[in-house]
């Protein structure tokens, strides 16, 4: 499968934990970027990164939310300490150019994150 | 005023109709359009961009973009029913390196 993968595909948290999710780029796409949708509203930009580096980040929470793309292995968002407002599909898309770029991005199947 | 803006659905037209999705953007700066389609449950998936200001024709796909007006379109004939999902305008503005910015979605049917 060359498209992008994400996992889990579904994750389960008691409020309090931390949340980890991957994300791998479809194959010779060295752009990833992550974007939340909470129920019945649309698609948020969290942020944009390429190999070691944060590109964007302006749609990251200020707390708890981080992200990282080392240059070895996938991509991972991490949530520390959720609460029941982190409830959402979280996707990864990528892209084979980012900056200044018109490629278009192609997204992962998501992961669903359910907080108890 | 919301960045981008989709028409407010849901949509409803009968199979073999044409279905007219319409998006506008504030970012007169705005570079890139993309129309995504996502059922239920799914991922977005990339139907169709456009760059230039015209017309670009893919099968039954056809979108729309007048920079001008700050409009782009969306038009899928021979609507059929397996094209009932939610359609996602997505636009890329010139300074925001790779984000794109979604519309809310409209939600179209095809009944047979």
């Amino acid at each position: 499968n060359a498209g992008v993968m994400q996992n889990p595909r579904h994750l389960v948290r008691r409020r309090g934990q931390e949340a980890r999710l991957r994300c791998s780029p479809m194959k010779g796409h060295s752009h990833v970027y992550w974007y939340r949708q909470l129920p019945e509203e649309g698609l948020k930009f969290m942020v944009y990164l390429q190999k070691e580096n944060i590109i964007d980040e302006s749609g990251m929470p200020k707390e708890r939310f981080s992200a990282e793309f080392p240059k070895e292995g996938p991509s991972i968002l991490r949530i520390q300490q959720v609460v029941r407002g982190d409830s959402a599909a979280y996707f990864c898309a990528s892209s084979p150019t980012g900056q200044g770029s018109n490629q278009p991005q192609h997204f992962g199947d998501g992961t669903r994150l359910s907080i108890l | 005023q919301k960045e981008v803006e989709q028409n407010s659905g849901p949509l409803s037209v009968p199979e073999g109709a044409i279905a007219s999705l319409n998006c506008t953007y504030s970012d007169r700066g705005s570079q890139s359009f993309f129309w995504y389609r996502q059922y239920s449950g799914k991922s977005p998936e990339l139907i169709m961009f456009i760059y230039s200001n015209g017309d670009k024709e893919d099968g039954r796909f056809t979108a729309q973009l007048n920079k001008a007006s700050q409009y782009v379109s969306l038009l899928i004939r021979d609507s059929q029913p397996s094209d009932s999902a939610t359609y996602l305008c997505a636009v890329k503005s010139g300074t925001s390196y790779g984000k794109l910015t979604f519309g809310q979605g409209t939600i179209l049917t095809v009944h047979p």
